[in-house]
């Protein structure tokens, strides 16, 4: 079975700093990685879909890399906002059911203004 | 429609009722998946379908748990004789092409509490 893991659980940091949230997993015979932001009481919102060819992934202030033979992933937040508060998870599919996605359980992001 | 759709977002059940959760996927999206999450985890996969077709159900907690898509579109999920449990938020997904390549959408979930 997958295990996916995420450090820190929790981290609360000054509006403005670059941050780095980091995902690991022990199956590294993955299709893909996806990371995602989830809002109190909300569903989860895709950020960056990662495939396993690829090294990493950007989208805006977000940029997600992948190193699949040490089984980690890492989200860097560059210039947060307090808007970027959320818990952010990480999911990866085992190799060999790749529509069965396993979960971390998230870092809980406060950005202070 | 333009995101996925869930209902109810709220279900209060007592213990022993039989409630059922309804997912509207976004429309062409092959793939759907159920899962579960409990307060401060994160979601645990229940079941997987591909068009009409349930190709894997192996997270389903017991067989008090029954998921259909008989249309390949909407998605029910049953649970029967709930327990406390049961509680949970249960999250709706639907990927246009399965999770091979594709993005998963979400939607907001529907939170049951089992009293």
């Amino acid at each position: 079975k997958q295990e996916v893991t995420q450090i820190p659980a929790a981290l609360s940091v000054p509006e403005g700093e670059n941050l780095v949230l980091n995902c690991s997993f022990t199956d590294s015979a993955i299709y893909n990685l996806q990371w995602f932001r989830q809002d109190p009481g909300k569903g989860l919102t895709s950020l960056l879909l990662i495939q396993s060819s690829q090294r990493e992934q950007t989208s805006g202030r977000l940029n997600a890399s992948l190193d699949k033979s040490s089984g980690r992933s890492t989200l860097y937040i560059a210039a947060s906002q307090p808007g970027d508060s959320a818990t952010y998870l990480c999911a990866v599919p085992p190799g060999d059911n790749f529509n069965k996605f396993y979960f971390g359980s998230g870092t809980k992001l406060n950005v202070k203004p | 429609g333009a995101g996925v759709s869930q209902s109810p977002r709220y279900k209060v059940a007592k213990r022993g009722q039989d409630v059922a959760l309804r997912c509207d996927p976004i429309s062409g999206h092959v793939s759907l998946f159920w899962y579960q999450q409990a307060l401060g985890q994160g979601p645990e996969f229940l079941t997987y379908f591909q068009n009409e077709a349930q190709l894997d159900k192996s997270g389903l907690p017991s067989d008090r748990f029954f998921a259909e898509r008989p249309e390949g579109s909407v998605s029910t999920l049953k649970i029967q004789r709930t327990q406390q449990e049961d509680s949970a938020v249960y999250l709706c997904a639907s990927s246009l092409a399965g999770g091979f390549t594709g993005e998963l959408f979400f939607g907001e979930g529907s939170r049951l509490t089992v009293l």
